[in-house]
């Protein structure tokens, strides 16, 4: 069953430090996502992606951070400047698209620690 | 602005005890609602799509229902796998672009 993976699954890093968390959606999607859920919090929506193009983003997606799709399979999301709020599992989700209202896909999570 | 609220935040159950899961929101242009599961340090797993007021769908001991203003998980006779953190989300938008999540509500099951 396709499914959506995450790269790497824990991230320690400096604060100050730019950081790259990677995803691969499944492969006939059309929309991706990042979503980021602080410990024993929500999950917050950070960005949407599609056709080559942030399509929205929430507050929390300002200057530091970026998403790219590099290439036809990674969706990536960069952090610039790391700070220690930013610690959270980061979760990549993607959605065919096919429909208005059809469901999203959640990969695993990558745990980011800023120290 | 969307916003989505579930109740309550926690809830203990016997195994076999059935009970009710909330979730309520007000949002502009709903294009779906979804329920999802997830377990500690993972990603969640959709579970449901409600599309309209009135819908239904079910899974084996869950069923999800939808009105105008908020949705019901019911969940009969549980059993300790199904404690897991339940999470409502709407999808709204032109495009169906947008997803909030409610908080969730986290369900322990106890033999």
């Amino acid at each position: 069953e396709p499914e959506v993976t995450q790269t790497p699954s824990h991230q320690v890093t400096q604060m100050g430090q730019e950081v790259i968390l990677r995803c691969v959606p499944i492969s006939n999607h059309l929309y991706f996502y990042w979503y980021r859920q602080i410990l024993g919090q929500k999950v917050e929506f950070l960005v949407s992606f599609y056709n080559n193009e942030i399509s929205e983003k929430s507050e929390i997606f300002d200057d530091q951070f970026s998403v790219e799709r590099p290439d036809g399979s990674n969706f990536t999301l960069k952090i610039r400047s790391t700070k220690l709020e930013d610690s959270a599992m980061y979760f990549c989700a993607s959605r065919t698209g096919t429909s208005l209202s059809d469901e999203q896909f959640f990969g695993p999570g990558t745990r980011l620690t800023v120290l | 602005e969307d916003q989505v609220t579930q109740s309550p935040e926690a809830l203990r159950l016997q195994e076999g005890e059935s009970s009710s899961l909330n979730c309520s929101y007000t949002v502009s242009g709903l294009r779906g609602l979804f329920w999802y599961r997830q377990d500690p340090g993972k990603g969640p797993e959709f579970l449901f799509t409600l599309y309209s007021a009135g819908e239904e769908k079910e899974k084996e001991r869950l069923k999800a229902t939808l009105t105008k203003k908020e949705s019901f998980l019911h969940i009969t006779a549980p059993k300790p796998e199904d404690s897991a953190t339940y999470l409502c989300a709407v999808q709204t938008g032109p495009y169906g672009q947008n997803f909030v999540f409610g908080p969730g509500t986290r369900l322990s099951v106890l033999p």
